[in-house]
């Protein structure tokens, strides 16, 4: 299949620490996304990062990609019990147009 | 703007009995729309997806069918339900004029139990 794996599964930190998700997948891409998901309800978008890309921020998330090693790592700086939700990489692969592929997520945990 | 319109927000159906779940996307047109499953605590699982009236892409043979009947409406069905069907369905959609996907919009989803 085209994605891989996400780890960690679970993460749980404290406040204003930093959360660090990573994903593999498995074929060349045009394009990688985060979303994240809370409980029980639709994915919402958070960022995209360009295969030509290496880096990417948006407010507090840190996107990176390394093509060479197939893998992307979305960091929360800051964490707020807020950012509590599940994670979830996707892929859009080099020639799959408009085919989105998911992981399987890491469910992040902020404790106040 | 555009929204999107998932509906039931829950359901359980018994093995066997049909199944129809439809979405709607307003305020855009030509969308890409799809269908996703989510079992519990999992990722997404992409079902069905579609770049026109007409034209259904299938990612997985199952037992379910999906249909686009008008521009912004995306069907999800089943003529007879097994438990494994059970799950958290999910319809997106993203903007039809870009030759690849950078966003999808998600509904907020349907807990189907099949019993």
């Amino acid at each position: 299949s085209q994605q891989g794996e996400e780890d960690p599964q679970a993460l749980s930190i404290q406040e204003g620490e930093n959360a660090t998700m990573n994903c593999s997948y498995k074929t060349s891409i045009n394009n990688l996304q985060w979303y994240r998901q809370n409980s029980g309800r639709g994915l919402v978008h958070l960022i995209l990062i360009r295969s030509n890309e290496r880096e990417k921020h948006s407010g507090r998330l840190r996107v990176t990609l390394d093509t060479s090693k197939k893998s992307s790592s979305l960091l929360i700086t800051a964490s707020r019990a807020a950012d509590t939700a599940s994670y979830f990489c996707a892929t859009v692969a080099l020639r799959g147009g408009f085919k989105t592929i998911f992981g399987a997520g890491t469910r992040l945990f902020v404790k106040a | 703007s555009q929204t999107i319109h998932q509906w039931p927000a829950t359901l359980v159906q018994p093995v066997g009995s049909p199944l129809s779940l439809e979405c709607t996307v307003e305020g855009t047109s030509n969308p890409n729309l799809y269908w996703y499953r989510q079992a519990a605590g999992r990722g997404l699982q992409l079902l069905f997806y579609s770049v026109g009236i007409g034209q259904i892409s299938s990612e997985v043979p199952q037992n379910l069918s999906a249909s686009r009947p008008q521009d912004r409406q995306f069907i999800l069905s089943s003529k007879k339900l097994l438990l494994s069907d059970s799950g958290f369905y999910l319809c997106a959609w993203s903007p039809g004029r870009l030759a690849t996907n950078e966003k999808l919009f998600f509904g907020s989803g349907t807990q189907l139990s099949v019993l």
